[in-house]
């Protein structure tokens, strides 16, 4: 079984450019998370996507973040413009059934 | 508000044991998880509690209090590769989303 993907593991950018992330989940994985993690902090949730419905963004700063997840499988995830305080890795993970999470390998961000 | 508590980091010494505490104060409660996190990757899943009790797999064992708001990893005859960031997850009601604790750096010396 393909595990979830992401792409790109590594962007450098200057403060108020934009960036993409892209996440393509494990199939048939109906509920998608992106998790932003800053170094030496644990994972804080940003968006929550059931198919192509969003349950829960109340952590999403949607002045400068936005998520999409078209047709209910891959998604992306922007940011713009960006800050300095955004550099961090951001991890898409995908959830079956019951109730384990699979994490992808995460963007790594840096903000100049 | 939602609040995990870990301890920072952790030393233990090659074939010891080793405890990772974790205590929880959420809203809501719909079981509470361990993550392994090497320098670099991404998570990866443990264990699982959603009763009181202690669960076994292996090396790696999981105890859960729901009335105090605890739970604690086990690790056993700890090994080299041992060496990792352990995160405690708390799966909450609304969304049926994880809030995470901030993680415990666990170094294994020879």
């Amino acid at each position: 079984e393909a595990g979830v993907a992401q792409s790109p593991r590594y962007k450098i950018i200057e403060k108020r450019q934009s960036v993409a992330f892209w996440c393509n989940p494990i199939s048939g994985h109906a509920t998608l998370y992106w998790y932003q993690q800053i170094l030496g902090q644990g994972p804080k949730l940003l968006i929550q996507f059931q198919n192509n419905g969003v349950v829960d963004d109340s952590q999403l700063p949607k002045d400068r973040f936005s998520a999409e997840r078209l047709k209910g499988v891959d998604s992306t995830l922007k940011i713009q413009p960006a800050k300095l305080e955004d550099s961090a890795v951001y991890l898409c993970a995908s959830m079956g059934q019951p109730y384990e999470q699979y994490f992808g390998p995460g963007t790594r961000l840096t903000v100049t | 508000g939602q609040n995990i508590d870990q301890p920072t980091e952790m030393t233990a010494t090659e074939g010891a044991i080793v405890q990772i505490n974790c205590t929880y104060q959420t809203s809501g409660f719909n079981g509470l998880f361990w993550y392994q996190q090497h320098a670099g990757e991404a998570p990866t899943f443990l264990s699982y509690n959603v009763l009181d009790g202690l669960e076994e797999k292996g090396r790696f064992s999981s105890f859960l209090s729901r009335s105090k708001g605890y739970s604690y990893l086990l690790l056993k005859e700890l090994q080299m590769k041992d060496s990792a960031s352990y995160l405690c997850a708390v799966r909450v009601p609304y969304g049926q989303n994880f809030v995470f604790g901030p993680g415990t750096r666990l170094s294994v010396l020879p």
